[in-house]
């Protein structure tokens, strides 16, 4: 497609269920990346890969939370055993490079995660 | 910590007049900054960007400065107009790594 695209859009869980959020980058992008944005917040970096190689999860609040990109293109990001503070915005960015090139990041519209 | 501050919430201009919106930094590692646009319901849209070794960048009604030695940025929109109305979020990034730091966001009204 023509942008970063993810899905759902929103997902509305129960306390303690898994989710399964998906990110499809910009077509021909190396770089693919996961941001969390509070309200009233900028985004913050949770991981990001390169590839299928996943190069920092510096972000990653707890091991509850982890990401995989096994072919290089779509990632999934998973969150086990959901709390209520994991309610957020998850976004996906992808650029067209990866480490130390100035490309910009390109965001999708994001999944609304409401844990209940 | 925030290392990345825009102090600004909200500004309001009137059309045809010059929009200013401000970015402060602290970490001095910082070597490449982006201005993004957002719209409610949709993504960050990338607007502009530029690299610590330039101290300004144009691209059409949009110009951003860069101030190294007083770690600020600013994104001049001339003219200002209705559509250019949304939440400006300014983002940095630490030379070596891929991970953008981002501010709070500045909430900009443009008035018919």
């Amino acid at each position: 497609g023509a942008g970063v695209s993810q899905s759902p859009r929103y997902k509305v869980t129960k306390r303690g269920q898994d989710v399964a959020l998906r990110c499809d980058p910009i077509s021909g992008h190396v770089s693919l990346y996961w941001y969390r944005q509070a309200l009233g917040q900028g985004p913050e970096f949770l991981t990001y890969f390169n590839y299928e190689a996943q190069q920092d999860k510096s972000g990653l609040p707890n091991d509850r939370f982890s990401a995989e990109r096994p072919e290089g293109s779509i990632s999934t990001l998973t969150i086990q055993r959901t709390e209520q503070r994991d309610s957020a915005m998850y976004r996906c960015a992808s650029s067209a490079s990866g480490t130390g090139r100035n490309q910009p990041q390109h965001f999708g519209d994001g999944t609304r995660l409401s844990i209940l | 910590d925030q290392q990345v501050k825009q102090n600004s919430p909200s500004l309001s201009v009137q059309e045809g007049r010059i929009s200013i919106l401000n970015c402060d930094y602290t970490n001095s590692m910082f070597d490449y900054f982006l201005w993004y646009k957002k719209y409610p319901a949709e993504g960050p849209t990338f607007l502009i960007s530029i690299s610590s070794i330039k101290d300004k960048n144009e691209d059409g009604r949009f110009t951003v400065f860069l101030n190294k030695s007083a770690k600020h940025l600013s994104l001049h929109i001339v003219p200002s107009q209705p559509g250019d109305s949304a939440v400006y979020f300014c983002a940095a990034r630490r030379f070596g790594s891929e991970k953008l730091v981002f501010g709070k966001g500045t909430k900009l009204t443009v008035n018919p």
